[in-house]
């Protein structure tokens, strides 16, 4: 139980265009997702809480307008990247927390982002 | 300011010993510890948690210690094995209880196991 997916798992994009990585909690219902972002042989960075149903929670640091997050449904967040550079190529993690209650996050298994 | 590091970047062990993975944290409020596995390519794997009010907690070959008066925090994992290889990352939950929670990530320690 408790997992989660992304997708697509890597992407590679041009510069300027936009690119939406899913979220999906598989086999439970999620009222939160968290975004991170992580560089090579760095540690996992938040960059926005997700609630369902309303707007997300950027950290200090994180154009919202860039990083646009979407939590239409418990089971569904999104992530879209606009007017990519390659400066935001990266591993993009989320996860989710039941929303039965506990503070466990379940992560998914990450999506890679490339921008030539 | 607050945050949550680990004191060896890099640990090699053979196949068989015991590893030890520190972590040290500056936020005396925190009172919740996650220990998480990261394989490459891959996301975070929950390993262990434990709570500041005990000092040790142990699951299946590993055992989390917490030192609240110096703010320490170590993963244990016994006969160590291949497979253990990655990067093990210590995790702090802040206000937990109050419904806003999130995770403050360590640096991170690559373990390192030969055969």
């Amino acid at each position: 139980g408790a997992v989660v997916s992304q997708h697509p798992s890597r992407v590679i994009c041009k510069s300027g265009t936009s690119v939406k990585i899913e979220c999906r909690s598989l086999d439970f219902q999620a009222t939160t997702m968290f975004w991170y972002r992580q560089f090579p042989k760095k540690s996992l960075m938040l960059m926005a809480t997700s609630n369902e149903g309303s707007k997300a929670t950027y950290e200090q640091g994180v154009e919202k307008d860039k990083f646009l997050i979407n939590h239409a449904s418990l089971t569904l967040s999104t992530l879209t990247v606009t007017s990519a550079h390659p400066e935001d190529s990266s591993f993009y993690i989320c996860s989710a927390r039941d929303a039965s209650g506990g503070y466990e996050q379940y992560f998914g298994p990450g999506t890679r982002l490339t921008v030539t | 300011g607050e945050s949550v590091g680990l004191h060896l970047p890099t640990l090699s062990v053979q196949e068989g010993d015991n590893s030890i993975i520190n972590c040290a944290y500056s936020n005396s409020a925190s009172d919740y510890f996650i220990w998480y596995k990261q394989e490459s390519g891959k996301g975070p794997q929950f390993i262990i948690d434990i709570r500041s009010n005990m000092d040790k907690r142990q699951g299946q070959r590993v055992t989390v210690l917490l030192n609240k008066t110096v703010k320490h925090l170590s993963l244990q994992i016994a006969a160590t094995q291949p497979g253990d290889s990655a990067v093990y990352f210590c995790a702090e939950i802040r206000a937990p209880g109050t419904g806003f929670q999130k995770l403050v990530f360590g640096t991170g320690t690559r373990l390192l196991v030969s055969p």
